[in-house]
């Protein structure tokens, strides 16, 4: 178990600049989850990966943001036309079965400016 | 919708005593409860749960939580607070069968020597 994996740690960019960020889950894990924290808050959760299939994306996740899982494998969060409000922690979890407990990586903190 | 209140930003506790950190939550049907633990500059990492059963749980590094339906809450506790444990503990419901956890705000736990 080498744990969930998140790349890069830090990301700075300029306002409009597109980034992408990437998750590689715990192996055995079909269920993958992104969440974005800010200071000061828990995280809120933006969308929900059974194996390849997006189930579940929340209202958070504007048209700007998209997320893929090829091969129910690793995934990427993409965010085109960046805002200064995208500025948070985006982490990334794995979980072996819906209601149990996920495992988070250590995050990608995104500096927009 | 479902949400969690923790109601105190910060918790002072001296070493040794007991410790409280107090948690609500509201949610359709029976709840999934869950609490996490986030070093600085770590990722946030899993405590205890609750999804059915004894209302007493017990989890890692001696910490444990009550759940109480009438009342809707789900406090963490431990009987005697190390140093170490200074924190941020987040606490998260979901629904049963719903993909989404929803955290609370975090409550910032500083055990003094």
């Amino acid at each position: 178990d080498t744990g969930v994996s998140q790349n890069p740690r830090h990301k700075i960019t300029k306002r409009g600049q597109n980034v992408t960020f990437r998750c590689d889950p715990i192996s055995e894990h079909n269920r993958l989850y992104w969440y974005r924290q800010t200071l000061g808050q828990g995280p809120e959760f933006l969308t929900y990966f059974q194996n390849e299939a997006q189930l579940e994306k929340s209202r958070l996740l504007s048209d700007r943001f998209s997320a893929e899982r090829p091969k129910g494998s690793f995934s990427t969060l993409e965010i085109q036309r960046t805002e200064q409000g995208d500025s948070a922690m985006y982490l990334c979890a794995s979980s072996l079965a819906l209601g149990e407990k996920l495992f988070f990586g250590s995050g990608t903190q995104l500096s927009v400016l | 919708a479902q949400s969690v209140a923790q109601p105190e930003d910060q918790v002072n506790v001296a070493e040794g005593n007991p410790l409280t950190v107090k948690c609500t939550y509201s949610v359709s049907g029976n709840p999934y409860l869950f609490w996490y633990v986030q070093y600085p500059n770590r990722g946030l990492q899993f405590l205890l749960k609750y999804i059915t059963g004894d209302n007493l749980v017990k989890g890692s590094y001696g910490f444990e939580a009550e759940f109480n339906k009438s009342q809707t809450s789900f406090h963490l506790k431990k009987p005697s607070a190390l140093v170490s444990d200074s924190a941020l503990y987040f606490c998260a419901v979901s629904g049963a069968g719903s993909y989404q956890l929803t955290f609370g705000k975090g409550t910032k736990l500083s055990v003094i020597p």
